[in-house]
């Protein structure tokens, strides 16, 4: 079943903060966070796994409550270039076969 | 160039023709996923395979889908009696697993082949 995202949109002057947030309605192996832009290929960004180990991007921070099967995406300070489509995709048995979410548009504003 | 490429980037034909994708993942990477995308939505799995064996295969797969990886390197997806319905992204990713074992690599995506059914 897929993940639902919040918010759907979200327009952020630079250097403002955003969180995004991904609920599953199954128990999950891990989380994994891509951003899509416009006309391009989905980028890696963050893969939190049960049991608390993460792996990904330096400026980008998340968290995952297993119990909950919830995962928030933190960007701060954010750049012109965080603009995209952020997808997260939940994998249940750890075979990396991933259910997107269906995005959350964030636009970012100079 | 290292990463995963598709063929062709787009492809244009009309109701009822079948059409052909084809996926080169990373070299080293032994699990190839196939997604679908439309406009505003989030990629939608169809497939994915292990070496040349195709594990799962979504039920939003119709029987007009078919895929192959036959020697486990390279992967196509082919569509029979395309339909309008049938526009969309078709994604490529690929991602080294370990089979048996509880995989947690990223995928790493092709930049898609467009899908333009008239």
């Amino acid at each position: 079943q897929q993940p639902v995202q919040s918010p759907q949109a979200v327009i952020l002057r630079e250097g403002e903060d955003a969180v995004i947030n991904c609920s599953s309605s199954k128990a999950l192996y891990s989380v994994h966070w891509y951003r899509q832009k416009h006309g391009e290929a989905p980028v890696f960004l963050m893969i939190l796994l049960k049991g608390g180990e993460q792996k990904g991007h330096e400026k980008i921070s998340a968290s995952f409550n297993e119990k909950k099967q919830q995962s928030s995406l933190y960007l701060t300070a954010s750049q012109l270039s965080y603009s995209g489509t952020y997808f997260c995709g939940t994998d249940s048995v750890g075979a990396q076969k991933l259910v997107f979410g269906q995005g959350t548009r964030l636009t970012i504003n100079p | 160039d290292t990463g995963v490429s598709q063929d062709p980037r787009h492809k244009i034909t009309k109701r009822g023709q079948n059409v052909t994708f084809r996926c080169d993942p990373i070299s080293e990477h032994n699990r190839l996923y196939w997604y679908r995308q439309t406009l505003g939505q989030g990629p939608e799995f169809l497939t994915y395979f292990q070496n040349e064996a195709q594990l799962e295969k979504s039920r939003l797969l119709s029987d007009r889908f078919s895929a192959e990886r036959p020697k486990g390197s390279f992967s196509t997806l082919e569509i029979q009696r395309t339909e309008q319905g049938d526009s969309a992204m078709y994604l490529c990713a690929s991602s080294l697993g370990v089979s048996g074992r509880r995989s947690t690599g990223e995928l790493f995506f092709g930049e898609g082949s467009r899908l333009t059914v008239l």
